[in-house]
């Protein structure tokens, strides 16, 4: 099936750094979400992308859809504690049903204190 | 309001026993999910309802057997379990089949299979 590369697989930042991720695919999607995950809990959608090249915020968090649909990044400002977890970039491709994501293998976010 | 409820959260059971987990959303949506997530790793899809029809079964074994009563529920019943399907068990929701295609969570169901 098709893959997410997602990058990097762990992080260990102090708090008030920004962070920066990733995802690449070998194949176009037509839909970029982003989701972060707490220990136990179920995953909570942070953006969603619809377009190429489309730029969205949310709050101290903004994501990007890639202009060949290849790939798409979240970058986070001044983290804090809060920020910690694992973040999910998930993709619809065209020549899968509407729904049907592809997930990412997920960025484990560490705060250094 | 984006909330989707699962019940129990935690779960325990025999190889031999029979239980259902339930899932519930009031947005209306008209697509449903249910996943599969094992520590450490992305969830993995194993049914889609749209518009209460069962419309994607990810080749799940039997074992698994979903149900959409309505278009707010959705139960999953489980018989005759095996340890390595002890996971977090998660349900999801979207809009519309076919138009919307972010997908909101549930807190999951932590399955443990003894």
């Amino acid at each position: 099936g098709q893959q997410l590369n997602q990058s990097p697989q762990s992080m260990f930042i102090q708090e008030g750094e920004d962070v920066s991720m990733n995802c690449t695919s070998s194949s176009i999607f037509n839909t970029w979400l982003w989701y972060k995950q707490d220990p136990g809990e179920g995953p909570v959608l942070l953006i969603a992308l619809y377009k190429a090249g489309e730029l969205t915020s949310n709050g101290r968090l903004t994501a990007q859809f890639g202009i060949t649909r290849k790939d798409s990044f979240l970058n986070i400002s001044a983290s804090i504690p809060s920020d910690v977890g694992i973040y999910f970039c998930a993709g619809q491709p065209p020549s899968f049903g509407n729904e049907k994501l592809t997930f990412g293998t997920g960025t484990r976010l560490t705060i250094i204190p | 309001d984006t909330e989707v409820t699962q019940t129990p959260k935690h779960l325990v059971m025999g190889m031999t026993n029979k239980k259902s987990l339930k899932c519930e959303q009031h947005m209306g949506h008209r697509a449903m999910y249910w996943y599969k997530q094992k520590a450490k790793k992305p969830p993995e899809l194993m049914f889609v309802y749209s518009y209460e029809k069962l419309s994607i079964n990810e080749s799940v074994p039997s074992r698994f057997s979903p149900e959409c009563p309505n278009s707010s529920l959705l139960n999953l019943h489980l018989h005759a379990l095996q340890p390595e399907d002890s996971a977090l068990y998660l349900c999801a929701s979207s809009p519309r089949p076919g138009t919307y295609y972010e997908q909101y969570f549930g807190p999951g169901t932590r399955l443990t299979v003894t």
